[in-house]
């Protein structure tokens, strides 16, 4: 059974970069899209990014070209970078990944990430 | 529009069937997946490409989408299902969420 975990700082200070990994355990070969997808105190899911068959990548277009994701096939692991932060990217970030990139059959636990100086 | 709009809350008294209606003009041509949000826990996938139920997910949920709207039933509501549900798609390639629909079962 393919598990997600992620880990990183808990807090970030403004106009910093949030880098975020996510460790893969398990079988994942059935598993072609690796995601990112937050989720601010007490609101809904936005969905940040994913790459796709370890090569094409797709961003959200409201992060204006903050973000990063990349994969580490050797080490079983994926990333999220997000640069120039602020108060309003406090969120729970979770690690997700799917067969296809157009919806999520795993997630990781989630990571509370706070942005503060 | 990008939007996918959901009715904030729903209530269901257990045992009878809870409906669930997503809305966005995306559906009209791609597919809705579900997510079950537990207080406290990640979203879990409950239903994907309109009506396909990943292995593990009870048969009472069920799946469906006429025109630009997608619908989750669950039928024989139990009380474990008291939970947060999202629906989910994608415009182009930008993949968006409804706002989210608290379910109680009272």
């Amino acid at each position: 059974q393919v598990q997600l975990l992620e880990s990183g700082p808990g807090l970030v200070k403004p106009s910093e970069t949030l880098s975020l990994t996510c460790v893969v355990s398990g079988d994942s070969m059935n598993i072609n899209s690796w995601s990112w997808i937050r989720q601010s105190p007490g609101r809904g899911l936005e969905w940040l990014g994913y790459i796709y068959y370890s090569r094409s990548t797709n961003y959200n277009p409201s992060l204006k070209n903050r973000v990063s994701i990349s994969v580490d096939t050797s080490k079983n692991h994926f990333s999220l970078e997000l640069r120039s932060v602020t108060a309003a990217d406090t969120a729970v970030y979770y690690c997700a990944g799917g067969v296809e990139w157009w919806y999520f059959d795993l997630w990781g636990r989630g990571t509370l990430v706070t942005v503060s100086s | 529009s990008s939007d996918l709009t959901q009715p904030p809350s729903v209530s269901v008294s257990p045992g009878q069937t809870a409906t669930i209606t997503c809305s966005g003009e995306t559906l009209g041509k791609k597919y809705a997946s579900w997510y079950q949000q537990r207080p406290g826990q990640s979203p879990v996938l409950v239903i994907y490409q309109d009506n396909k139920r990943p292995s593990g997910i009870p048969e009472r949920f069920f799946g469906s989408k006429s025109g630009n709207t997608a619908t989750l039933t669950i039928s024989g509501t139990q009380a474990m299902d008291e939970a947060d549900y999202y629906c989910q798609a994608w415009v182009i390639s930008t993949v968006i969420f409804g706002g989210g629909t608290k379910l109680t079962v009272l």
